[in-house]
């Protein structure tokens, strides 16, 4: 596709439930980041890939969060347990590697009720 | 302290008139620097990368202070069009290679 493409673009869900975030990155784009952005906030950073390998997942709040990328394109986010703090927009973006400009998906709007 | 501190605005500005944003980051490893834009419930977008020696783009121009650690972003005769969330974007070397440090943002809005 030609952009960041970002599966669904909205989701509710039950507290307590799992949910799964997916990111289709531009391709031959080996940097793939993870952020949140809650109402009137900048992105808050979660994690970033460099080709398979998460190089920083520094960001994810706790361990009910987890992500991968193992073929080193598509990337899944994943939420356990969700909880009504977990209600923000997710965005994924991806870049040639670091240092240069990243391209950020539309997001998921996830909101747990 | 945040990594990257932006003043939120709102800013409401005329038609035509010149605005200024600031940025102010704490980390002096900070290497590269960035503006984004967002429109109201869309993605950020790069409005434009900020150099050492300053940069310009048609009615934007960009400003680095690296021994202040401040990042300005100036826009010369206001569209309607300009109205958007602008986010200061910081990056740096080392373990956390690649890893953007997001502002909270300003808000514009251009009246006619």
């Amino acid at each position: 596709g030609a952009g960041v493409s970002q599966t669904p673009s909205n989701k509710v869900t039950e507290k307590g439930k799992y949910v799964e975030l997916r990111c289709d990155p531009i391709s031959g784009h080996t940097a793939l980041y993870w952020y949140r952005q809650s109402l009137g906030q900048g992105p808050e950073f979660l994690i970033y890939f460099q080709g398979t390998g998460a190089a920083d997942d520094s960001g994810l709040p706790n361990d009910r969060f987890f992500a991968v990328r193992p073929e080193g394109s598509v990337s899944t986010l994943k939420i356990q347990r969700t909880e009504r703090g977990d209600s923000a927009v997710y965005l994924c973006a991806s870049s040639f590697g670091a240092n240069t400009e990243a391209f950020f998906g539309q997001g998921t709007r996830l909101t747990v009720v | 302290r945040k990594e990257v501190e932006q003043d939120p605005g709102p800013f409401n500005v005329p038609e035509g008139a010149t605005v200024a944003f600031n940025c102010t980051y704490s980390n002096s490893a900070s290497q590269s620097f960035f503006w984004y834009r967002q429109d109201c419930r869309k993605e950020p977008k790069l409005l434009m990368s900020v150099y050492s020696s300053g940069n310009e783009d048609g009615r934007f121009t960009a400003q680095l202070n690296r021994a202040s650690q401040y990042i300005s972003l100036l826009i010369r005769d206001s569209k309607l069009s300009d109205s958007a969330t602008y986010l200061c974007v910081v990056n740096r070397e080392g373990s956390t290679l690649g890893r953007l440090y997001f502002g909270r943002g300003t808000q514009l809005t251009v009246w006619p």
